[in-house]
């Protein structure tokens, strides 16, 4: 149990354009949910932290304005990287945070941007 | 300040072989410490999952322990698969709040 799906796996996308990734929790629902960004042989950075019904939590310095977040419903969150720079090019994952000790925090599989 | 870090960076062993991967935290006040596998481009996948009042647990060929006196915990792997190369990441999360702070991860590869 506790699944989250997250799509694409990888994107490519020509700079100005913006892309959109889902995470959708399958078999439990998630009030809240997590962006991270990784860069190679780097550490998971969180981005923003997303609310089901209400407006995202951004780290400092993560511009809100350039990585929309949306949780409009208690199973999907969405990140869009509007305006893509090839200094997007991440590797981004979402998560969510399972009620009950033992799951704790699922992992989505993560989605590989190459902004060109 | 809320720290985890690991060691070795990087690992490399035979395959079969046993190995050990290391965390030190300073994450405070002390919630629960995690241990994930993370595959090159996949997100991470949780291991064990260990309370303050837990010295050890195993998960297969996974085993952790911990020792919150010196605020160590450590990952031990038995006998090394292929397909256990991978990052290992240790995670702490502070009580009652909802970000986790990862360490950089130690990169095991296991070679034939």
């Amino acid at each position: 149990g506790a699944v989250v799906s997250q799509h694409p796996s990888w994107v490519i996308c020509k700079s100005g354009t913006s892309v959109k990734i889902e995470c959708r929790s399958l078999d439990f629902q998630a009030t809240t949910m997590f962006w991270y960004r990784q860069f190679p042989k780097q550490s998971l950075m969180l981005m923003a932290t997303s609310n089901e019904g209400s407006k995202a939590t951004y780290e400092q310095g993560v511009e809100k304005d350039k990585f929309l977040i949306n949780h409009a419903s208690l199973t999907l969150s969405t990140l869009t990287v509007t305006s893509a720079h090839p200094e997007d090019s991440s590797f981004y994952i979402c998560s969510a945070r399972v009620q009950g000790f033992n799951y704790g925090y699922t992992f989505g599989s993560g989605t590989r941007l190459t902004v060109v | 300040k809320n720290q985890v870090e690991q060691s070795p960076q990087s690992l490399i062993i035979l395959e079969g072989k046993n190995c050990t991967l290391q965390c030190n935290y300073t994450v405070s006040p002390f919630s629960n410490l995690r241990w994930y596998k993370q595959d090159t481009g996949r997100g991470p996948v949780s291991l064990t999952i260990m309370t303050f009042s837990e010295n050890t647990k195993s998960n297969g060929r996974y085993t952790a322990t911990l020792d919150a006196d010196t605020k160590q915990s450590s990952l031990h792997i038995t006998a090394s698969q292929l397909s256990d190369s991978a990052s290992y990441i240790c995670v702490g999360p502070p009580a009652g709040a909802n970000n986790l702070f990862f360490g950089t991860g130690t990169r095991l590869t296991v070679i034939p």
